[in-house]
């Protein structure tokens, strides 16, 4: 699947901060990011629609989103936490009521 | 909250055995869920392989199937006869079809299907 590609495929941090990024290359404007921890299903985080953060759930501040185009989507994290440790999908839909999701590849982040 | 309970893997069958993974959902707050199944190849994202919206309906794709059983609150996944290449991670989920709620789907904790030659 490379229409939606995440990068980097594995990340391990100390406490330090980065970036993960996201590009769909499919013309859906709504993009979210999911965070899956181990033995537990995929919770959304954030869900942009033509850029606009239309849904941001309860995570932590140290999670901040970023939408720069409707088709790319960054997640900037800063002193990574060592329970942040999980896959992070990226993944895209025609638009907000679609629920027809189409997932990247994922980030796993480690933190030691 | 809205939650969905799947059958515990690892599931291990042989190929052309049948399958069935059973998935149950509790919906407090809407009616009437649309309800999927995901399926997480080796390497590769999350990727939908049916969907069904009316209750009573059948899902199928790529030999698999699902009803949509609103009085037993079940949506579970069959396949008559599976093969090696059907190993992956799949996953039931709900959505809320009003726009109040839109884009989130409640996931199941994934059922990893291994199948053997």
């Amino acid at each position: 699947n490379t229409k939606i590609t995440q990068s980097p495929r594995y990340l391990i941090l100390g406490r330090a901060n980065k970036s993960l990024e996201c590009e769909q290359h499919l013309g859906h404007n709504a993009m979210y990011w999911y965070k899956q921890s181990a033995e537990k299903p995929p919770e959304l985080m954030f869900l942009y629609n033509l850029k606009q953060l239309i849904r941001n759930e309860t995570v932590p501040s140290r999670f901040i989103p970023e939408c720069p185009d409707s088709s790319k989507l960054l997640l900037h994290i800063s002193a990574v936490d060592p329970e942040d440790s999980a896959v992070y999908f990226c993944a895209s839909s025609r638009d907000r009521i679609d629920e027809r999701l189409f997932f990247g590849h994922g980030t796993k982040l480690s933190v030691l | 909250g809205d939650s969905v309970t799947q059958t515990e893997g690892p599931v291990t069958v042989s190929e052309s055995e049948s399958l069935i993974i059973n998935c149950t959902y509790s919906a407090t707050s809407i009616a009437y869920p649309n309800l999927f199944w995901y399926v997480r190849y080796p390497g590769e994202g999350l990727q939908l392989l049916l969907k069904v919206i009316t209750a009573g309906q059948k899902g199928s794709s790529r030999g698999f199937e699902a009803t949509y059983n609103k009085e037993t609150t079940s949506f579970h996944l069959q396949k008559a006869s599976v093969q090696e290449s059907d190993s992956a991670v799949y996953y039931c989920a709900l959505g809320d079809p009003g726009t109040q709620v839109v884009g989130q789907l409640t996931f199941g904790r994934g059922t990893r299907l291994q199948v053997y030659a």
